[in-house]
């Protein structure tokens, strides 16, 4: 199994209190992502790193943001918690290897997180 | 807009015979496919994948066909066994692109 830790694998938090879920990955891939899953929507990416200091957005990037000071660790920060943004957290790897055949996404466990 | 669409919500069959979960995509510039399989309380864990340079990709149980002339794939499993019970996820990405679109999901049951 990839190396891929989460924590929390539980949070609840108050509506408007800062937030910050934590990956650490000890395969020193490339690529980290954030992932949301909710009921009816299938698994969304919020935000990826393609290296440390690089960063980019996802299709549901709005209330959060990220950040990738270390190879292994990709923090992603909800700013202002919102009811909405109750959901399941995956955070993903990939060693980003495109030459001849993409590689596969490896996930963690996942952080459910209530905001009420 | 949806681009990987799992528009079966859920599946059932029973132990020992096929089971077919189909995924379709609206985008023309996808170009690898994967399948996800996830069990509850646990992250999606890589299953197979194809090129858009292939129709047919095979491992042990698991075959992925891809009809790119419909924008169709679909995953076989045979023979289903109870321990396939899961929600399986269609993926799909551009080539150069590390960024994965995902399907709703598809919910099959493995009746013993």
């Amino acid at each position: 199994d990839a190396g891929i830790t989460q924590s929390p694998r539980h949070k609840v938090t108050e509506t408007g209190t800062p937030v910050t879920l934590r990956c650490h990955q000890t395969e020193n891939h490339r690529y980290m992502y954030w992932y949301r899953q909710d009921p009816g929507h299938g698994l969304r990416l919020i935000h990826y790193s393609y290296g440390v200091k690089d960063t980019d957005k996802g299709e549901v990037s709005d209330g959060y943001s990220v950040s990738r000071s270390k190879t292994e660790d990709f923090l992603l920060t909800l700013e202002s918690a919102t009811s909405s943004q109750t959901s399941v957290y995956f955070c993903a790897i990939s060693p980003g290897q495109w030459l001849a055949t993409p590689t596969a996404a490896f996930f963690g466990q996942g952080t459910r997180l209530t905001v009420v | 807009d949806q681009q990987v669409k799992q528009n079966s919500p859920s599946l059932s069959v029973q132990e020992g015979r096929i089971s077919i979960l189909n995924c379709d995509y609206t985008n023309s510039m996808f170009d690898y496919f994967l399948w996800y399989k996830k069990y509850p309380a646990e992250g999606p864990t890589f299953l197979i994948s194809i090129s858009s340079i292939k129709d047919k990709n095979e491992d042990g149980r698991f075959t992925v066909f891809l009809n790119k002339s419909a924008k169709h794939l679909s995953l076989h499993i045979v023979p289903s066994q109870p321990g396939d019970s899961a929600v399986y996820f269609c993926a799909a990405t551009q080539g150069g692109s590390e960024k994965l679109v995902f399907g709703k999901g598809t919910k099959l049951t493995v009746n013993p």
